[in-house]
């Protein structure tokens, strides 16, 4: 599995732009980038996955660099209810394997 | 469209005691997973179904857990004896895709288990 480095934690403030980082140098040219997020006390929730173009939809945006080497989650305009740990994962063919994410807090 | 569902949410009993949680994904969904979260780390594959059958179950320590998926539809996973680092909370999940499937995975609540 490729091993992924993310910020233990980030700060933000409400309304403004986040970017979550994520090295995953050792991606193989297959696997799939996967962003899930779990609020506290719930199961973890899906957010966007790519392969090699920018992705985006409702809920944010990923921008992977053109070496796949990383990537980069982008929350638009931070709310609250963003605070939670986001996972960044290379899935490798069927599997989804969760690392420690980065903590993102929001202030109102 | 309903969720996948998970029971019992809490669970609490002594060490060397049994327990058996209960998954149903959601319909039409092959595959299922189960993952074990302790306190502060990431969510962990213990199990992968595709189907009625098992995919990976590399990390599932098979001297105390078991877990089965009868017709390819609800999951229980059992724990016995619980020892008291099995303290942790256990989370389904279902994915529409087969196993080389690139989709999204879709998460249960979880049900937490403290042993004593």
């Amino acid at each position: 599995d490729a091993k992924t480095t993310q910020p233990n934690s980030m700060e933000s403030n409400e309304e403004e732009p986040v970017h979550l980082p994520c090295n995953h140098s050792t991606i193989s040219g297959t696997d799939y980038i996967h962003w899930y997020r779990q609020l506290p006390s719930q199961g973890p929730e899906y957010v966007i996955h790519g392969l090699t173009s920018n992705v985006n939809n409702r809920m944010a945006s990923l921008a992977i660099a053109e070496d796949r080497k990383s990537s980069t989650l982008i929350l638009h305009r931070a709310t609250l209810r963003d605070a939670a740990v986001y996972y960044c994962i290379p899935r490798s063919n069927y599997k989804l394997t969760f690392g420690k994410g980065t903590l993102l807090t929001v202030n109102p | 469209e309903a969720g996948v569902a998970q029971s019992p949410r809490y669970k609490i009993i002594e060490k060397r005691q049994s327990v058996a949680f209960w998954c149903n994904p959601i319909s039409g969904h092959a595959t299922l997973y189960w993952y074990q979260q302790i306190l502060g780390q990431g969510p962990k594959l213990l199990i992968q179904f595709q189907n009625n059958g098992v995919v990976d179950d590399s990390q599932l320590p098979k001297d105390r857990f078991s877990a089965e998926r009868l017709k390819g539809v609800d999951s229980t996973l059992k724990i016995q004896p619980a020892k008291l680092e099995d303290s942790a909370v256990y989370l389904c999940a279902s994915s529409l895709e087969g196993t080389r499937g690139t989709g999204e995975l879709f998460f249960g609540e979880g049900s937490r288990l403290t042993v004593l």
